[in-house]
C-alpha cells in the first residue's frame, strides 16, 4: 500500500526557476527519503531526513520535515532541464524493512 | 557507490511463458532485496521482500505462486513471473539494502525490467 500523497502530481517550470514538491505520510517515521526516477529507469536516492531534523540541504536540494503535520517538502533551486524526472518520497513499512513510496511528482523543466 | 544490476532490461514474450528477472548487487552483499511493480505514470508498489536463505515475504494481494522469488546468495535475487498473461505486463524494479545497514540508510535500485506479454 502507498504511504501517502504528493502534490502536485505534475509540475512544469522554466530553467532557472525553483520547484517545490510536497509529500504527506500517514504513520510515524524514523526518517523520510526522497528519490528521483528518470523515465523508464530505476530510482536514485537523493536525500534522507531523520525524524528529529527539520531541514536538510544537499547541493541545490532542500528538504523540510514537519512531523506534527506528517509532511515533507523537496525544493530544487535553480532548476535545469536535466532535473526533468519523477520525484518520490518514501518512508518505511511497519516492519521497518521495505520502502513505501508516495504517488510522486512529475517535474518537467524546459529550457 | 553501490550498484544493483537488473537483467533483462526488457522482455517481450507470448502469453503463457514464464519469465525470470535477475537482480544482482555488484559491489556489496545484500541479505534483503525488494521487488516492486510500477504501472505507467504511477508509483512503485511493493510486491515482496526477498530474504537470503529463507522464504520471501509477500505483500497482501500478491500471488506467491505467480511471482516466485528466490534469493539463493547474498548478491542475487530472482523474480519469476510464471505463466505470464497480458495483465502481468508492467515495469518491475528491484532494490537492495547493503548487509549490515539498517532502515536509516538508502536502498539501491536496479534500472528495472519492462515486461510486455503479448
Amino acid at each position: 500500500s502507498q504511504q501517502g500523497e504528493e502534490d502536485p502530481q505534475a509540475l512544469s517550470i522554466q530553467e532557472g526557476e525553483n520547484a517545490t514538491m510536497n509529500c504527506s505520510y500517514k504513520t510515524s517515521i524514523n526518517n523520510l527519503q526522497w528519490y528521483r526516477q528518470n523515465s523508464g529507469r530505476g530510482l536514485v536516492h537523493l536525500i534522507l531526513i531523520r525524524s528529529n531534523e527539520r531541514e536538510k540541504h544537499s547541493g541545490r536540494l532542500r528538504v523540510t520535515l514537519d512531523t506534527s503535520k506528517k509532511s515533507s517538502s523537496l525544493l530544487i533551486t535553480a532548476s535545469r532541464a536535466a532535473d526533468t524526472a519523477s520525484y518520490f518520497c518514501a518512508t518505511h513499512n511497519q516492519a521497518g524493512t521495505a520502502l513505501i513510496f508516495g504517488k510522486g511528482t512529475t517535474l518537467s523543466v524546459s529550457s | 557507490g553501490a550498484v544493483v544490476s537488473q537483467h533483462p532490461s526488457r522482455v517481450i514474450c507470448k502469453s503463457g511463458t514464464s519469465v525470470k528477472i535477475e537482480c544482482r548487487s555488484l559491489d556489496f552483499q545484500a541479505t534483503t532485496m525488494f521487488w516492486y511493480r510500477q504501472f505507467p505514470k504511477q508509483s512503485l508498489m511493493l510486491m515482496a521482500t526477498s530474504n537470503e536463505g529463507s522464504k520471501a515475504t509477500y505483500e497482501q494481494g500478491v500471488e506467491k505462486d505467480k511471482f516466485l522469488i528466490n534469493h539463493a546468495s547474498l548478491t542475487l535475487s530472482t523474480l519469476t513471473v510464471t505463466s505470464a498473461h497480458p495483465e502481468d505486463s508492467s515495469f518491475y524494479i528491484c532494490s537492495a539494502r547493503e548487509w549490515g545497514t539498517g532502515a536509516g540508510q538508502p536502498q539501491h535500485f536496479g534500472d528495472g525490467t519492462r515486461l510486455s506479454i503479448l
